[in-house]
């Protein structure tokens, strides 16, 4: 079955600092592979996705991971930290045909000022 | 815009009270999914309907069961919540199944069971 792992449950930046959160999966065939973003007491946000197509992804408010198959992993990134980027991120994989998306634990992002 | 609405936000029931949340969804997708997430957790699958066809994850308790009446609805019954069962209930929808379709959650539903 598969399986994601994020590495670190709380990650503190400056704001205007390098974002890097961390998503290492597990996956016997090609996986397919999410980030969302939840704010406090709200649902979870398509951040991008991997779907097998460009290994580097960019997605919305300026994030972007890169697929890397020989580390299995799919780290977030993001140039410039801003103060609206404190939340929770959430790695997730699934695999083709009907399975479940499986999400990591999540990583909480703190910005500080 | 097109979205999937919960309601109520907050829900706050009695130990063994059942309780009923709500879900819709103007996507006009073909699945619509619950999760439970409680606090600092990753969101745990409890069920999912494609069209009418109902799937249960193996390990969901039986205290929870789901109605879907058409396209645009869907309801999660706890039929006799405990103090376990509070937590943050997640709805989402996908266009269809596969591995990748992105799911689209709703702003979910905080229970409280006092």
């Amino acid at each position: 079955a598969q399986s994601v792992t994020q590495l670190g449950s709380h990650v503190s930046v400056s704001e205007g600092a390098l974002v890097l959160l961390r998503c290492n999966y597990s996956s016997s065939v090609p996986p397919y592979l999410f980030w969302y973003v939840q704010y406090p007491n709200q649902g979870l946000q398509l951040l991008l996705k991997y779907t097998s197509a460009a290994t580097l992804v960019k997605g919305i408010n300026g994030f972007e991971a890169e697929f890397k198959k020989s580390e299995t992993s799919f780290h977030l990134t993001k140039p410039s930290a801003h103060m609206s980027d404190a939340a929770e991120y959430f790695c997730a994989v699934s695999v083709p045909g009907n399975t479940p998306l499986v999400f990591g634990k999540g990583t909480r992002l703190s910005v500080i000022a | 815009d097109a979205m999937v609405i919960q309601n109520p936000r907050y829900q706050v029931t009695q130990f063994g009270k059942p309780v009923t949340l709500s879900c819709s969804q103007t996507l006009n997708h073909n699945v619509m999914y619950w999760y439970q997430q409680k606090s600092s957790q990753a969101p745990k699958l409890l069920f999912h309907y494609y069209d009418k066809d109902f799937n249960n994850e193996a390990d969901t308790p039986d205290n929870f069961q789901s109605r879907r009446p058409n396209t645009s609805f869907c309801f999660l019954d706890i039929r006799s919540p405990g103090l376990g069962d509070a937590a943050m209930y997640l709805c989402a929808t996908s266009r269809d199944l596969g591995g990748q379709e992105t799911q689209y959650f709703g702003p979910g539903t905080r229970l409280l069971v006092l």
